[in-house]
């Protein structure tokens, strides 16, 4: 069964600090993998897609990295903001599927 | 255009109401979905339309009622719903195809409240 695990379930920094999220998976054959920003209430957007070839890519303060060998991928975060404070799910296509795995999310909270 | 709107933002109905979720895109996608999402859970699929034809259904129970009236629109009728029904409704859009780089756009949801 495809499976998406994230650590850790919850996260608190303060203001200006990185931090770094995980993401396991067991998805085969594998698509692409997103990550996900979802404030509280509101839909998921997109932050980045990293496909089979692609090792490391940036969004603005947002860094994602991706090992398909060993299935994991991270989501480094330079200089939070308190805009920060949200879900962040990582979500795995598998290769001709339409459907995707979902992570059950990471909740980050920026403090003052 | 890179936007899904969903309507309406917030919903409360009783048990015996009937009701509907709309969904729109105007990107040109030929694949929408729905999801059920509950407090602090991921998304969980619930229809997914290709083409105007319903392509996969989660077997979910016959109290939703979905519909794709054209390309660009997507309905969720709702019918004796029960409070563990609750949740946020989640609509999304995606070009259609095994192409690597595609991305569900997610709509902002329809918060629901079943009395």
């Amino acid at each position: 069964k495809n499976q998406v695990e994230q650590s850790p379930q919850s996260l608190i920094i303060l203001e200006g600090k990185n931090c770094t999220l995980q993401c396991n998976y067991t998805v085969s054959p594998f698509s692409n993998l997103r990550w996900y920003k979802q404030d509280t209430g509101r839909g998921p957007v997109s932050l980045t897609i990293m496909t089979f070839s692609e090792n490391t890519k940036s969004n603005g303060r947002y860094t994602a990295t991706l090992d398909a060998d060993t299935k994991q991928s991270s989501l480094h975060i330079t200089a939070s903001q308190l805009s920060d404070s949200a879900s962040y799910i990582c979500v795995v296509r598998e290769f001709g599927n339409e459907k995707l795995t979902f992570g059950t999310g990471t909740r980050l909270t920026i403090i003052p | 255009d890179t936007e899904v709107t969903q309507t309406p933002k917030h919903l409360v109905m009783g048990m015996t109401n009937k009701k509907s979720l709309k969904c729109e895109q105007h990107m040109g996608h030929r694949a929408m979905y729905w999801y059920k999402q509950k407090a602090k859970k991921p998304p969980e699929l619930m229809f997914v339309y290709s083409y105007e034809k319903l392509s996969i259904n989660e077997s979910v129970p016959s109290r939703f009622s979905p519909e794709c009236p054209n390309s660009s629109l997507l309905n969720l009728h709702l019918h004796a719903l029960q409070p563990e029904d609750s949740a946020l409704y989640l609509c999304a859009s995606s070009p259609l195809g095994t192409g690597v780089q595609e991305t569900q756009y997610f709509g902002p949801g329809t918060r629901l409240l079943v009395l």
